[in-house]
Formats: structure tokens, C-alpha cells, sequence
């Protein structure tokens, strides 16, 4: 059974700070990797969808790696502002029956201040 | 184009109820996933429906349903409610759920309070 694991759980930082956000995986048969930001009360927003070929996602300040066989993903992301305060979820997904069905981590809360 | 929706945002029922949370994907899209968010399990998968039938189940008791109409919309129904189904649920539509780059667009969600 896949279990995906975030680390740290919670994380406070002062505006500017460069982060790395972390995900490991047990079951290295993953099809694509996914790192989702929700924001309090509401549902998750798509940030970076790595494949399991690809090594890296960039988009703006964020940049997803992934090592496959280790189980491991980061999520760097540079200069942090007060807007990136919010929950940062991955996503593990496998193929079954004809679609590709996601195992989220816990999270990690990010709460960065002025 | 408008994003996906759900109805209601808030629901407070009590233990032995059913109740039935209702999801609109984006125009388009033809696959439609529930996952049950909980501060103690975190996101799980409920189920995923694609025209109209169910082609993926998680670990759930028979208690909670679904199913998909013909215009896309899903419905999911949960009976016999217990306080331990007190969650945020949420909806995520998909152009397929077939292709490996698929990326699933959430709802905001519908917060059920089980009493």
C-alpha cells in the first residue's frame, strides 16, 4: 500500500526565505507526481505535475524535483512572500482501471510573515 | 470558463441521516473524482466516475455512493451518517482521468458536520 509522507508538518518563516518542502513515497511505481496548494477552507490548486520520467517542474518561483527510486520529491520554492502562506500537498498517482488514482501526503502548513 | 462547483458549501446533519452533495465539472470534462478530507485521515480517494459509471472505488464502507449523469454532474450520497463522516468533501473534475497529464481542478468543497 502506498503511503506518501510530508515533512516538515508545519513551517514558519519570515518573508523572503528560500524553502524546500518535502515528500517521500514507499512504492516507487508512480506514474506522475503532483504538488497541490490549498488554501483555508477551500480546494486544492494544481502547482507542478512531474512525470515519472522527469527530473524537474519549474513554474515562477517553484521548482519540483523528483527522484523516482529513492521515493522522494522536494518543492523549492524562492523568495517567499506572505501569499504563499497555505497547506502544500503531494500526490502519488497509480494506474488502476483505466485512470490514474492519486495518494495524498498530509501536508505541510506554511505560514510565512512580513 | 467557470470552474468547478459544489452544493452545498456548509451541511450540518445528525448521526443516522443521509445526505447528498452535488458536484458541476468544468464544461467538458468527463471525469469526476470524490475525496473525503479529514483532519485525522487527510485526503482520501472516494471514488472517480467517467460517463456515467464508477471506474474507481477507495476504501470506503457501502455507505457512501455516487453516480454521474448524463451532463456530467455527480452527485454522492452517504447514509446512515456517523460523526466520524464529519469532513470537508471534495469534488475534482478531469478532461478524462485517462491521460498520464491530466491535472484535476477542485471545487471548494462541502463542509458536512455530522451531530
Amino acid at each position: 500500500k502506498q503511503e506518501v509522507t510530508q515533512i516538515p508538518a508545519a513551517l514558519s518563516v519570515p518573508e523572503g526565505e528560500n524553502l524546500v518542502l518535502n515528500c517521500s513515497f514507499t512504492d516507487s511505481a508512480i506514474y506522475n507526481l503532483q504538488w497541490f496548494r490549498q488554501d483555508p477552507g477551500k480546494g486544492l490548486t494544481s502547482l507542478l505535475l512531474i512525470q515519472s520520467s522527469q527530473r524537474e517542474q519549474t513554474s515562477g518561483r517553484l521548482n519540483a524535483s523528483l527522484d523516482k527510486s529513492s521515493g522522494r520529491s522536494t518543492l523549492y520554492i524562492a523568495a517567499s512572500q506572505p501569499g504563499d502562506s497555505a497547506t502544500y500537498l503531494c500526490a502519488v498517482r497509480r494506474y488502476s482501471g483505466g485512470s490514474y488514482i492519486p495518494t495524498f501526503g498530509r501536508g505541510t502548513s506554511l505560514i510565512v510573515h512580513p | 470558463k467557470a470552474g468547478v462547483t459544489q452544493t452545498p458549501r456548509y451541511l450540518i446533519k445528525t448521526r443516522g441521516q443521509q445526505v447528498t452533495l452535488s458536484c458541476s465539472p468544468i464544461s467538458g470534462h468527463r471525469s469526476v473524482s470524490w475525496y473525503q478530507q479529514t483532519p485525522g485521515q487527510g485526503l482520501q480517494f472516494l471514488f472517480e466516475y467517467f460517463s456515467e459509471t464508477q471506474r474507481n472505488k477507495g476504501n470506503f464502507p457501502g455507505r457512501f455512493s455516487g453516480r454521474q449523469f448524463s451532463n456530467s454532474r455527480s452527485e454522492m450520497n452517504v447514509s446512515t451518517l456517523e460523526l466520524g463522516d464529519s469532513a470537508l468533501y471534495l469534488c475534482a473534475s478531469s478532461p478524462s482521468g485517462t491521460g498520464v497529464t491530466d491535472t484535476q481542478y477542485f471545487g471548494p468543497g462541502t463542509r458536512l458536520t455530522v451531530l
